[in-house]
């Protein structure tokens, strides 16, 4: 199985603060990687598809990049609206899996 | 609107069963395949099984093969998952999402679970 290390786990943050999240796999998974947003007793959302696409509807504030192994989600200027748990997850090959998340918090 | 309805949790004895249903709405199902994500309490997502569009093939994680079935009634839009012999490690939140790894294992370049159903809980206890 592939497994997805993120990191931090816990990030203290502010509004208005540049936030990074990354996230390693075990193998390397070309751009198959996508980022979630979930906030407490709500689904998860999706944020970007593809390591890097911007789903629809997501603020131009996130961004991903990333290709191989090492994936990066950023918030270029955080919201009230965005502390919340952020997850990676890999779309390559079966089983198909998430990372243990990183909770942005005050 | 692209809608997912989760529905059928509650609370079930070890060795129980249980069948959860996902009703979707907004977009045309049959072209679509369709996934069931858990959440346990206070724990992060865990991928639980796959199907295909038009039912032709499955996936399934190793912690639910052999106990779970996945299955989907394009007719009524619906998605079905049937948890038999359940376990503690069994409790979470039960998610269905829209999307998932095609014949080969990976993933749609326009994106996978761009939707999600509510979730539903599932609570194994005696």
């Amino acid at each position: 199985d592939i497994q997805m290390t993120q990191s931090p786990s816990f990030l203290p943050a502010s509004v208005g603060d540049r936030i990074n999240f990354t996230c390693r796999t075990s193998h390397t998974i070309s751009n198959y990687v996508n980022w979630f947003q979930q906030q407490p007793g709500k689904a998860p959302k999706l944020l970007v598809y593809a390591a890097s696409r911007l789903h629809s509807g997501v603020p131009s504030r996130f961004s991903g990049s990333g290709f191989g192994t090492d994936f990066t989600l950023t918030i270029s200027s955080l919201q009230p609206e965005d502390f919340a748990t952020y997850y990676c997850q890999q779309s390559f090959s079966t089983p198909w899996t998430f990372g243990q998340g990183t909770k942005v918090e005050v | 609107e692209v809608q997912l309805l989760d529905s059928g949790g509650g609370l079930v004895q070890p060795g129980g069963s249980l069948r959860l249903s996902c009703a979707a709405s907004g977009f045309t199902f049959n072209n679509y395949v369709m996934t069931w994500v858990r959440q346990a309490p206070g724990k992060g997502l865990e991928w639980v099984s796959t199907i295909s569009d038009s039912g032709g093939y499955t996936f399934y994680a190793e912690s639910v093969k052999g106990r779970f079935t996945i299955s989907r009634d394009n007719s009524k839009s619906t998605l079905f998952l049937q948890m038999n012999s359940l376990k503690d490690e069994d409790t979470a939140i039960y998610f269905c999402a829209r999307g998932g790894p095609n014949y080969y294992g990976s993933g749609s370049p326009q994106g996978d679970f761009d939707c999600w159903g509510q979730g539903t809980l599932v609570t194994v206890s005696s």
